[in-house]
């Protein structure tokens, strides 16, 4: 059974660098059928797409973070992981990663992380 | 940017049937993806590909799309139901889109 299982600090002060990572097991990040995927939601509000990366490393943003958000993967470590700059009190949110099921186009998230609590604060 | 519209609640009686819609412009050309997220939970699929359930899911839940219009319907509703849904598609192929979610409340 595929987990996903997430790391990271859940306190950033306004104008650092949010990093987040993802760990994968119960199955293979080098799989044709994936994508790998963030998913942020702030307290109280809706789920917003951040991006996604495939195992060879292509990516897709969100175009509203694009100039902010990096997502890298490593496949030796089973991980990919999540870089946020410049981060704000708009970015507290808990964040998700997640792995995305597609064939042949773009598919749905069938397993998700436990999400983590980010809150930017000084 | 794509909008995906939902409304914001839904209640319905134990035992009867919710319908959760979810809209959007050219949405009958697309796959619409589902997800139950109860409190304090990450977020689960439910439906995908507008119409398909994953093994699993109860058979008490199943997807429709008419026109630009997606439905999830929650048959014999339970009071472990209670909890927000989200609709989900790509916009071409490079971005995600969730509709503003629907909270179920289960009278």
């Amino acid at each position: 059974q595929m987990q996903l299982q997430q790391s990271g600090p859940g306190l950033v002060k306004p104008s650092q660098t949010l990093s987040l990572t993802c760990t994968v097991s119960g199955g293979s990040m080098k799989n044709n059928d994936y994508y790998w995927d963030w998913v942020r939601q702030p307290p109280g509000k809706g789920l917003e797409w951040i991006g996604s990366i495939y195992y060879s490393g292509g990516t897709y943003y969100n175009p509203s973070l694009k100039s902010r958000v990096s997502i890298s993967v490593d496949t030796s470590k089973s991980q990919f992981s999540l870089r946020l700059t410049s981060v704000s009190a708009a970015d507290t949110a808990v964040y998700y990663c997640a792995r995305e099921n597609q064939r042949g186009g773009r598919g749905q998230l069938d397993h998700w992380g436990q999400g983590t609590l980010v809150t930017v604060s000084s | 940017s794509y909008v995906l519209t939902q409304p914001p609640s839904v209640s319905v009686a134990p035992g009867q049937t919710a319908t959760i819609t979810c809209g959007g412009d050219n949405l009958k050309y697309q796959s619409v993806h589902w997800y139950q997220q109860r409190p304090g939970q990450a977020p689960m699929l439910v439906v995908f590909d507008s119409v398909v359930r994953p093994s699993d899911i109860p058979e008490r839940f199943s997807g429709s799309k008419s026109g630009n219009t997606a439905t999830l319907i929650i048959s014999r509703v339970e009071a472990g139901d209670e909890a927000d849904y989200y609709c989900h598609v790509w916009d071409t192929t490079t971005e995600a889109v969730f509709g503003g979610g629907t909270k179920l409340a289960v009278l």
